[in-house]
């Protein structure tokens, strides 16, 4: 079946530096694939998507692209900020409309 | 637009008593998701609606049900509670097709 496997955290950063999330997935066909950010006691927000092959996602200075050939879907950011302490979630879009989540990485940035 | 709004945002129950979470998605969204959070399972799909039709269903017991109405807004519901239910649970909506879904703050749900 379809699944999602990230980088088991915590991940502990200095501010400003560079961050990379693991992401791989299995799945048929060729699903949406997602990252999703929550923050202490809220829901999840949309971080970024791409929705084929070799597409490039995204937004705030994170950035993720789609490899097809290494079914892989990692997460950068070239310098963090404490601000981007969260949990990371990578998620992929099944064929019924379903998102199938990774476990979640942990991200603390310190000052 | 408004974002996707739950409530209420924090219920307390005990074993055996039923429970109903409300989910009103983002104007023009038809589609409206269900997912439960637990720090052991993670994030696991509970159910979707699309125009009041149960479009998909994951695995989880018969004590799970939903409903959408005419207006796209949603409730599940949880009879006979136990305590592993104890879990957040968030909504989702989106237009239905396969494009990003947007979420809620969701309901932090603690049976005792």
């Amino acid at each position: 079946g379809n699944s999602v496997t990230q980088m088991e955290g915590p991940v502990t950063l200095s501010e400003e530096a560079f961050l990379t999330i693991n992401c791989t997935y299995t799945a048929t066909g060729y699903p949406s694939l997602f990252w999703y950010v929550q923050y202490p006691g809220e829901g999840l927000q949309l971080l970024l998507k791409a929705t084929k092959a070799d597409d490039k996602g995204s937004n705030k200075g994170f950035e993720a692209t789609y490899r097809k050939e290494t079914t892989s879907f990692h997460l950068e950011k070239g310098s963090v900020q404490v601000s981007d302490s969260a949990v990371y979630f990578c998620a992929l879009m099944d064929s019924s409309y379903k998102l199938i989540f990774g476990s979640g990485t942990r991200l603390l940035v310190r000052p | 637009k408004a974002g996707v709004t739950q409530t209420p945002r924090y219920l307390i129950k005990t074993r055996g008593q039923q429970v109903t979470l409300s989910c009103s998605p983002i104007s023009g969204h038809r589609s409206v998701s269900w997912y439960q959070q637990t720090p052991g399972q993670g994030l696991q799909f509970l159910f979707e609606y699309f125009s009041e039709t149960q479009r998909n269903k994951g695995n989880f017991p018969g004590r799970f049900s939903g409903r959408q109405f005419s207006n796209s807004r949603s409730e599940m519901n949880v009879s006979t509670l136990e305590l592993g239910d104890s879990a957040l649970y968030l909504c989702a909506s989106s237009t239905g097709q396969h494009n990003e879904q947007f979420f809620g703050p969701g309901t932090r749900l603690t049976v005792l």
